[in-house]
């Protein structure tokens, strides 16, 4: 069965600092992958998806970026965070060439950033 | 631009009710997907349930029914049988490529 894996589950940082946040998946092979950000009290954004090792597009110019060195790796940096980058972050996965597909979701991180 | 509206932030249930939640969407595309999905404390999304746009049948998943209209862009998601454990919010998406765009969610509270 496929799993996906975030971590950390809670980060707290200050403005400025950098950030790595990090999401595998296990079970399946050349997956979709999803950054999704939420706000507090809001619906998820989409900010990068992935459909292949280093295919990276972004949905929201932001000072956030994406990588995908492995087939099953997707990570999402910032070299200088901001106030506006707190919130819960979601990694997501799906299969198959056509992306109507459902997407199964990683527990999340929570980012604080003060 | 795909817009997701749902209407109600908040619901309540009685245990072992049935209650209904709405959803409506802008799209000019013909082929699309809908998904229910729920997302209890722990805050991990769960698909619930999903509905194809081409199928005119209403998707089912045990308790979890969606009443699809698709001319009138409508997409509400019907809860039987309701349980303490359905307490959560549930945010409704439609999908026409990669992204899913999500509604802001309707939480709801399931009383005893």
């Amino acid at each position: 069965s496929q799993t996906i894996h975030q971590w950390p589950a809670t980060l707290v940082q200050p403005v400025g600092s950098p950030l790595s946040l990090e999401c595998t998946v296990e079970g399946t092979s050349n997956p979709n992958l999803y950054w999704y950000r939420q706000a507090a009290g809001r619906g998820l954004q989409l900010l990068f998806y992935s459909v292949g090792i280093g295919q990276i597009s972004s949905e929201v110019p932001q000072n956030l970026s994406a990588s995908r060195p492995q087939d099953r790796q997707f990570i999402l940096s910032s070299k200088k965070l901001l106030l506006s980058d707190s919130g819960f972050y979601l990694c997501a996965w799906s299969v198959g060439a056509v992306p109507y597909n459902e997407q199964f979701f990683g527990p999340g991180t929570r980012l604080t950033v003060l | 631009a795909q817009t997701v509206t749902q209407s109600q932030p908040e619901m309540s249930v009685q245990e072992a009710e049935t209650v209904t939640l709405s959803c409506t969407y802008d799209t000019s595309e013909s082929d699309y997907y809908l998904f229910w999905y729920k997302q209890p404390p722990s805050r991990q999304m769960i698909l619930v349930i999903r509905q194809e746009a081409y199928k005119q049948q209403n998707a089912t998943e045990n308790r979890f029914s969606v009443n699809f209209q698709k001319a009138a862009k409508s997409f509400s998601l019907k809860i039987s049988d309701s349980q303490l454990g359905d307490a959560a919010m549930y945010f409704c998406a439609y999908n026409s490529g990669y992204a899913l765009n999500f509604g802001k969610g309707t939480s709801l509270l399931v009383t005893p």
